[in-house]
């Protein structure tokens, strides 16, 4: 079974700083990668996703990831975060084809300060 | 246009009660999941059903059901109420190799 490691869970920048966030996965086969992010009070929302071809890939609001393979690494990174910025985000992960039965990670908490 | 619409936003049950949280997908969209988010982790999938039929299952036990009607909603039940139940549980609808679109989801407590 496949699994997704975050090892961030709580990450605090300043307005401006740029951000990483880690994601690891574990599965050997094809996988389908995602960010997801979720405003507190808000449903979960869809920042970007992998499915082939360009491993780096563009999301909403200026966030991108970089899908590498031979780490199993799927990234999320933002050159300059806003304070509206603030909320949980969850890499995700599938077997390759579908976007049903995601496997989460354990979530990133990101706390921008003024 | 509607996103995935779930009821009720907020319950609460007492052990050893049975309860029915029911989910509409966006319209089109055939594949329905159920998720359980407990606080301070990620969601852990439960079921996906597609046509009606189920076509995966998570680590739960036999006290979780679910089935999905022909207009593609979907009720998630679970029976025999634990603490442990109360969770935030998320239902998403989907279309083959496009992203899943996720409801607000319905808060449970169990006391």
């Amino acid at each position: 079974a496949q699994s997704v490691s975050q090892h961030n869970h709580h990450v605090i920048l300043s307005e401006a700083a740029s951000l990483e966030l880690g994601c690891n996965y574990s599965y050997g086969g094809t996988v389908n990668l995602f960010w997801y992010v979720q405003y507190p009070g808000q449903h979960l929302q869809l920042l970007l996703k992998y499915f082939s071809g360009d491993p780096l890939v563009k999301g909403i609001k200026g966030f991108e990831a970089e899908f590498i393979k031979s780490k199993f690494s799927f990234n999320l990174r933002k050159p300059s975060v806003q304070w509206s910025d603030t909320a949980e985000y969850f890499c995700a992960v599938t077997r390759g084809g579908t976007a049903s039965k995601l496997t989460f990670g354990t979530g990133t908490r990101l706390q921008v300060t003024l | 246009d509607a996103g995935v619409t779930q009821s009720p936003t907020h319950l609460i049950k007492t052990r050893g009660q049975h309860v029915t949280l029911r989910c509409s997908p966006i319209s089109g969209h055939k594949s329905v999941s159920w998720y359980q988010q407990v606080l301070g982790q990620g969601p852990q999938f439960i079921f996906q059903y597609y046509e009606k039929e189920e076509r995966g299952r998570g680590n739960f036990p036999d006290r979780f059901s679910a089935r999905q009607f022909p207009n593609y909603s979907s009720e998630l039940n679970v029976n025999a109420l634990l603490l442990g139940d109360s969770a935030l549980y998320l239902c998403a609808s989907s279309e083959a190799r496009v992203e899943a679109f996720f409801g607000q989801g319905t808060r449970l407590t169990v006391v």
